[in-house]
């Protein structure tokens, strides 16, 4: 079955530092989502790619899309201590009405 | 800014007992939804509801579950007999883009159910 799996579980920083989360589908994709879900709260949408190769950029956060549609990674630059929280990439296949989530990377930054 | 709320924040059911979920959809919404997040665990998709039917349903959304759209504003997740494991939050969200899983998804803000 369709399955997006994410790594790694846990990251731990020091604020300043680069933070990447990568996300992979066991079959091409049609889009993928990726969410923030501060603790405690409910996943809040960031972005969705749609194209092939396609990269966005929002602020310190740049996210891409693969090639065969298959991968993706959301690279936070210059992590700040308003970033922890678990970030979930999420993915749709065409012929669907659900969008499946992956395990989701918890950040911890530490001032 | 138009949001998706949930009744209620928190129940607390004995193992058997039935319960009902709640939730009210941004009201241009055409998809409707239901997740679960076990604690400090996935996002778990449970059910998604299209034109008053379901659209499609996950391997946990058996036959103790049921969903409903009964007045055009509601959206409810029922949940027949409890089991332990059932004991989850459980997201509600929606979409308004015309593609099915396509678009952002507006969470509601969870019910977190506890079975005892």
């Amino acid at each position: 079955g369709q399955q997006v799996m994410q790594i790694p579980q846990y990251q731990h920083v020091q604020e300043g530092e680069d933070f990447t989360t990568y996300c992979n589908s066991s079959t091409t994709l049609s889009n993928i989502q990726w969410y923030k879900q501060r603790p405690g709260g409910h996943p809040v949408f960031l972005i969705q790619l749609v194209k092939s190769g396609e990269v966005k950029k929002q602020k310190r956060l740049t996210f891409q899309f693969g090639e065969a549609k298959k991968n993706s990674s959301l690279h936070i630059t210059a992590t700040q201590t308003t970033d922890v929280g678990t970030y979930f990439c999420a993915g749709g296949y065409t012929g669907g009405f659900k969008t499946i989530f992956g395990a989701g990377t918890r950040l911890f930054v530490k001032a | 800014e138009p949001e998706v709320t949930q009744t209620p924040s928190h129940q607390v059911t004995q193992m058997g007992q039935e319960v009902i979920l709640r939730c009210v959809p941004i009201s241009n919404h055409l998809y409707f939804y239901w997740y679960r997040q076990i604690l400090g665990q996935k996002v778990e998709f449970l059910v998604s509801f299209y034109n008053n039917e379901i659209s499609e349903k996950s391997e946990i959304f058996d036959d103790q579950f049921s969903v409903e759209r009964p007045d055009g504003s509601n959206f409810t997740l029922k949940i027949r007999s409890t089991k332990l494991e059932d004991s989850a939050m459980y997201f509600c969200a929606s979409s308004d883009r015309q593609v099915p899983n396509t678009g952002e998804l507006f969470f509601g803000e969870g019910s977190r159910l506890t079975v005892l």
